[in-house]
């Protein structure tokens, strides 16, 4: 089975701080593992996914993530925060179908 | 542009009273989902259809139901809404070889009234 825990419900950076949103996974085969986008009042926009290959992802907008195989994580990062990186984001992971975390919701301040 | 659609954005309707949600692709892609978001959760798959081939989630309330009449539109139909069901309903695609990966419309939020 699979399942997706993202730490923190809220997270508050300041414009121009590291973003680390957390995200970790337990699934019984090697995971496809996405970080989604939501926007007020729109659909999830895909920022990355992992599937094989190179554990180190990069995806749109400046974010990237980290595949730990021994962590069981895939946090996402960005190094500079920009307003409009206001968001909440969902971590998933796919086997057949897409289990979504419960998602965080970034707020930067100017 | 290649693109998931969904119409309408917002939609109000009244407790009981039937309403269908349109989804519709310009990506060829053979697999639609419906799902589900509730304010601050996240998403919960309802169904897909794999082309014609249709796959209800074991806990989708039969109040929902689903029609794919061709690959390129699909629609939610809720029979009778309850004030529960108001939430922002996602419909998302996938392509035949990269079944993981979902691309997503902008949602259309159901208000009931």
């Amino acid at each position: 089975a699979q399942s997706v825990t993202q730490l923190g419900s809220h997270v508050s950076v300041s414009e121009g701080a590291l973003v680390l949103l957390r995200c970790n996974y337990s699934s019984s085969v090697p995971p496809y593992l996405f970080w989604y986008v939501q926007y007020p009042n729109q659909g999830l926009q895909l920022l990355l996914k992992y599937t094989t290959g190179a554990t180190l992802v990069k995806g749109i907008n400046g974010f990237e993530a980290e595949f730990k195989k021994s962590e069981t994580s895939f946090h996402l990062t960005k190094p500079s925060a920009h307003m409009s990186d206001a968001a909440e984001y969902f971590c998933a992971v796919s086997q057949n179908n897409l289990f979504f975390g419960t998602g965080t919701r970034l707020t930067v301040i100017p | 542009d290649a693109m998931v659609i969904q119409n309408p954005r917002y939609q109000v309707t009244q407790f009981g009273k039937p309403v269908t949600l349109s989804c519709s692709q310009t990506l060829n892609h053979n697999v639609m989902y419906w799902y589900q978001q509730k304010s601050s959760q996240a998403p919960k798959l309802l169904f897909h259809y794999y082309d014609k081939d249709f796959n209800n989630e074991a806990d989708t309330p039969d109040n929902f139901q689903s029609r794919r009449p061709n690959t390129s539109f699909c629609f939610l139909d809720i029979r009778s809404p309850g004030l529960g069901d108001a939430a922002m309903y996602l419909c998302a695609t996938s392509i035949r070889g990269e079944l993981e990966t979902q691309y997503f419309g902008p949602g259309t939020r159901l208000l009931v009234l």
